[in-house]
């Protein structure tokens, strides 16, 4: 039961390029959650989907699309990364109802020159 | 959107002491957990606590929802040097759905000097 986990663990983009970062999680979790992470500004939700082929926008989504094709899975893509997408992200996915306790991936390091 | 205020930002404690950290909202929450995360990694959750009044302990880690539903503390007894991480703060709004996710403090960066 590996849990949540996110590949790649670092990326180095030129202004301009495109990616896709990949979450998947193996315990069956219907929320599934993109973070970002900057210093000083703590964990910010980019979108979310709370089931297969639903999406949502979070607080910071512009610059990002996402996809959820499969339960286990949820893409995150950056079409023309600009440096001030230059964060570490995190993935989290949550079985809701009760506590709604989210589980986080190890994150990724994109570094955007 | 809601707001956690966490404080504090950073402590620099000695080995060996005890540490209390917060977080306050204007509004109320129905859940209210703590995080730890340690360089490189994803944050990791410590406890879960769901009812107001309610106390909670996992090992030397304690931690308190508060009887107004808008605060909870973290105390972290006799530290240690494995203890060395960001500590958040995440909550579940009473307004909230909880679909679009919890409400995360800033962080409270805890450090220890040997």
């Amino acid at each position: 039961n590996a849990g949540v986990t996110q590949t790649p663990k670092f990326r180095v983009l030129k202004t301009g390029q495109s990616m896709t970062l990949l979450c998947a999680q193996d315990m069956n979790h219907e929320y599934m959650y993109w973070y970002r992470q900057d210093p000083g500004m703590g964990l910010r939700l980019i979108h979310y989907s709370v089931g297969e082929g639903t999406t949502a926008k979070g607080e910071v989504p512009d610059g990002y699309n996402v996809s959820r094709l499969k339960k286990q899975n949820f893409l995150l893509g950056l079409e023309s990364a600009a440096p001030s997408q230059t964060s570490v992200y995190f993935c989290a996915s949550t079985l809701p109802g009760f506590s709604y306790e989210q589980y986080f991936g190890p994150g990724t390091r994109l570094t955007v020159t | 959107g809601q707001q956690l205020n966490q404080s504090p930002q950073s402590m620099f404690i000695q080995e060996g002491e005890d540490v209390s950290m917060n977080c306050t909202s204007s509004s109320i929450f129905n859940t209210w957990l703590w995080y730890k995360q340690e360089p490189g990694e994803g944050p990791v959750l410590l406890i879960a606590l769901y009812k107001a009044g309610e106390l909670t302990s996992n090992g030397r880690l304690t931690a308190q929802f508060g009887i107004t539903r808008k605060d909870s503390f973290l105390n972290i007894s006799a530290s240690i040097p494995s203890d060395v991480g960001i500590y958040f703060c995440a909550g579940l709004p009473d307004s909230g759905g909880g679909a679009d996710g919890l409400t995360f403090g800033k962080g409270t960066h805890l450090i220890i000097q040997p």
